[in-house]
């Protein structure tokens, strides 16, 4: 059974699109986060959430908004996509101190066109 | 800060061998460190933790050493195998206060059979 599953694994869009990715995690967690990998693979955090509320909101462009609707989702909605916005975009979650060990989903590779 | 215009460190282990992953990190608060493992086309997978309260810890085939003096942390894989090559990241965190894991840019092992 997969712990964080995001769907879709690949997204292809225009700018200037909406788009959103889905993050499902089983694990009963409390803590649920976004993270963007770059092309460098360099790994930052936009968002965290811990039992549906926002904790961190990491200096993210409001084009960016992250909705959950349990604790056990954590979505993300992106609107007017740029062509900057293409990275990989992990979800994770975690239990306990919000900020340990955290399990990580297999990433949505994001490309706008 | 951001790893733009930084190449991804690499280290190039004979298989066998044990491999040597250092990290600097920036914080001197920083009270949390994490390793992770990141295969290609996948998320990042936890390997082992430690609190600052500690300097070594050990898991199955890897030891985490934390200096906190210098800031300097490190990974060693112990008798390295193809399935460990990988990007790696350390992460800190000041628990309690900061609630983010904050990743290092990586390095990319790779075993040579």
């Amino acid at each position: 059974d997969t712990a964080v599953s995001q769907t879709p694994k690949y997204l292809v869009t225009q700018m200037g699109n909406d788009k959103s990715i889905k993050c499902e995690q089983n694990l009963g967690h409390d803590t649920m986060y976004w993270y963007k990998q770059d092309s460098k693979k360099f790994l930052k955090i936009m968002f965290s959430y811990n039992n549906k509320e926002l904790i961190i909101n990491e200096t993210v462009p409001n084009r960016f908004s992250p909705k959950s609707p349990d604790k056990a989702h954590l979505n993300l909605h992106i609107n007017s996509l740029e062509l900057g916005d293409s990275a990989v975009y992990f979800c994770a979650s975690s239990q306990g101190e919000i900020g340990t060990e955290a399990f990580f989903g297999q990433g949505t590779r994001l490309t706008v066109v | 800060g951001e790893s733009v215009g930084l190449h991804l460190p690499t280290l190039s282990v004979q298989e066998g061998d044990n491999s040597i992953i250092n990290c600097a990190y920036s914080n001197s608060a920083s009270d949390y460190f994490i390793w992770y493992k990141q295969e290609s086309g996948k998320g990042p997978q936890f390997i082992i933790d430690i609190r600052s309260n500690m300097d070594k810890r050990q898991g199955q085939r890897v030891t985490v050493l934390l200096n906190k003096t210098v800031k300097h942390l490190s990974l060693q894989i112990a008798a390295t195998q193809p399935g460990d090559s990988a990007v790696y990241f350390c992460a800190e965190n000041i628990l309690f206060g900061n609630e983010k894991l904050t990743f290092g840019t990586g390095t990319r092992l790779t075993i040579i059979p």
